[in-house]
């Protein structure tokens, strides 16, 4: 079993739909969650970061922790099809060294 | 732009072979972390440099070696190169060493290596 499982997707949406990814995750002791955002033949950047439970929002951007059922939310309101790209949520724990772990990513659509 | 750099873009060779992949980190970052990312086991840590040391590893193979150079920049070795080596190869830079969230990592655009 992978330490944080991710819907490879893809997940169409006409432009102006509400997103929601979503990520599980194994390993209580995870403290820090991360939301990254990959576009086709670029590097990952980083969208938001979260520390424990509960929400953060930024922009059309939210992102959600559940450490009770290890689940982890994005959402994006007012999608746009400039938002279509790879989503990879990541963890890391919160002591030494903090290696980050990623899913495998969700490819996301929205058409105009 | 990340500012982290990648050199080359695309690298083809074949099995048994030996290449060097090259990252120049953002100006100021003194960590460097590689990555691998295939479509089936996304993306994975291979290894971080702190101002020219080792400072952790992660699931990187024996065949794999990396330095990390007084200037700074990094080079990923690969060596004896087999079919299943062929993926994107991201390098990210950060300004400290903790590399969690607290401390984000930029990614360079990557390498992508075909081993035919």
């Amino acid at each position: 079993q992978k330490e944080v499982e991710q819907d490879p997707g893809p997940l169409s949406v006409p432009e102006g739909a509400i997103v929601s990814l979503n990520c599980t995750y194994s390993n209580s002791a995870f403290q820090y969650f991360m939301w990254y955002r990959q576009y086709s033949r670029k590097g990952p950047e980083l969208l938001m970061y979260t520390y424990s439970s509960g929400n953060k929002e930024d922009g059309r951007f939210t992102a959600q922790v559940d450490k009770s059922s290890k689940y982890i939310s994005l959402f994006i309101r007012d999608s746009q099809p400039s938002d279509s790209a790879t989503y990879l949520c990541a963890t890391a724990l919160n002591t030494g060294f903090q290696k980050l772990v990623f899913g495998t990513g969700t490819r996301l659509l929205v058409s105009p | 732009d990340s500012g982290v750099t990648q050199t080359p873009k695309h690298l083809i060779t074949a099995t048994g072979q030996r290449v060097t992949l090259r990252c120049s980190p953002r100006s100021g970052d003194l960590s460097v972390y590689w990555y691998q990312q295939s479509l089936d086991q996304g993306l994975q840590f291979l290894i971080q440099y702190y101002n020219g040391e080792e400072r952790a590893k992660g699931n990187i193979l024996e065949r794999f070696s990396a330095q990390q150079f007084p200037d700074l920049h990094s080079e990923l070795n690969l060596s004896s190169l087999e079919l299943g080596d062929s993926a994107l190869y991201f390098c990210a830079s950060s300004i400290h060493t903790s590399g969690g969230a607290a401390d984000t990592q930029y990614f360079g655009p990557g390498t992508r290596l075909t081993v035919l």
